[in-house]
């Protein structure tokens, strides 16, 4: 049971390549979702899915798109890369209800990604 | 998405209890309170939800009022290691989601 998987922990990017953001999780969890944590800032959620199929977006999704084809991945794409999306990148996953025993949302360690 | 508030920052002397309020006047009645903490950078790490009742674990206590508009996490024995951010968070129950706000810095002080 390796909860939330992340690939790569660490990236560089140039402005304007493109790449995907790999997010895995093997505790057959409905929900998943990404956030992205800015220099000593709070996170913000970026795109959810509440089941492989279903996404939906969050506070800030533009320049970011997702798809949830499986219920244990759930890649994110960024378009174009920016300056302004240097951040961390956490991907979570949950049950879709709270459960006994539940732990809520269980998060990755997180990509750390630099674009120059 | 019901908001929460809390103190941007707060103290606690090594060994005594922390007490960390929330406010979630907005939160509906099917809704759970959950709270995160985080570490530097790391992800951020469970520590305890509730819907009415008071909830203890191995980690913290939970104390919400009888209207469900605010809650303490209580940290019973403060250890340097709980240094942290910690995140109250109102889970939405037609989504799921959780949205963060910019919780409150615990030091915990020798």
């Amino acid at each position: 049971n390796a909860g939330v998987t992340q690939t790569p922990k660490f990236q560089v990017l140039k402005t304007g390549q493109s790449m995907t953001l790999q997010c895995a999780q093997d505790m057959n969890h409905e929900y998943m979702s990404w956030y992205r944590q800015d220099p000593g800032m709070g996170l913000r959620l970026i795109h959810y899915s509440v089941g492989a199929g279903i996404t939906d977006q969050g506070e800030v999704p533009n320049g970011y798109n997702v798809s949830r084809s499986t219920t244990e991945d759930f890649p994110l794409r960024l378009l174009s890369a920016a300056p302004s999306q240097t951040s961390v990148y956490f991907c979570a996953s949950s049950y879709d209800v709270p459960q006994g025993g539940d732990r809520g949302y269980t998060f990755g360690s997180g990509t750390r990604l630099t674009v120059v | 998405d019901a908001k929460t508030t809390q103190p941007p920052s707060m103290d606690c002397a090594e060994g005594r209890a922390a007490n960390l309020p929330c406010n979630h006047s907005t939160i509906s009645g099917n809704e759970y309170v959950y709270w995160y903490r985080q570490i530097h950078s790391q992800g951020p790490q469970y520590i305890i939800h509730g819907l009415k009742n008071n909830e203890t674990n191995e980690m913290a206590s939970l104390i919400i009022t009888e209207d469900r508009k605010s809650s303490t996490l209580i940290l019973p024995h403060a250890t340097l290691r709980d240094t942290a951010v910690y995140y109250c968070i109102v889970r939405s129950s037609n989504t799921g989601k959780l949205i963060f706000g910019q919780g409150t810095t615990l030091q915990v002080k020798p």
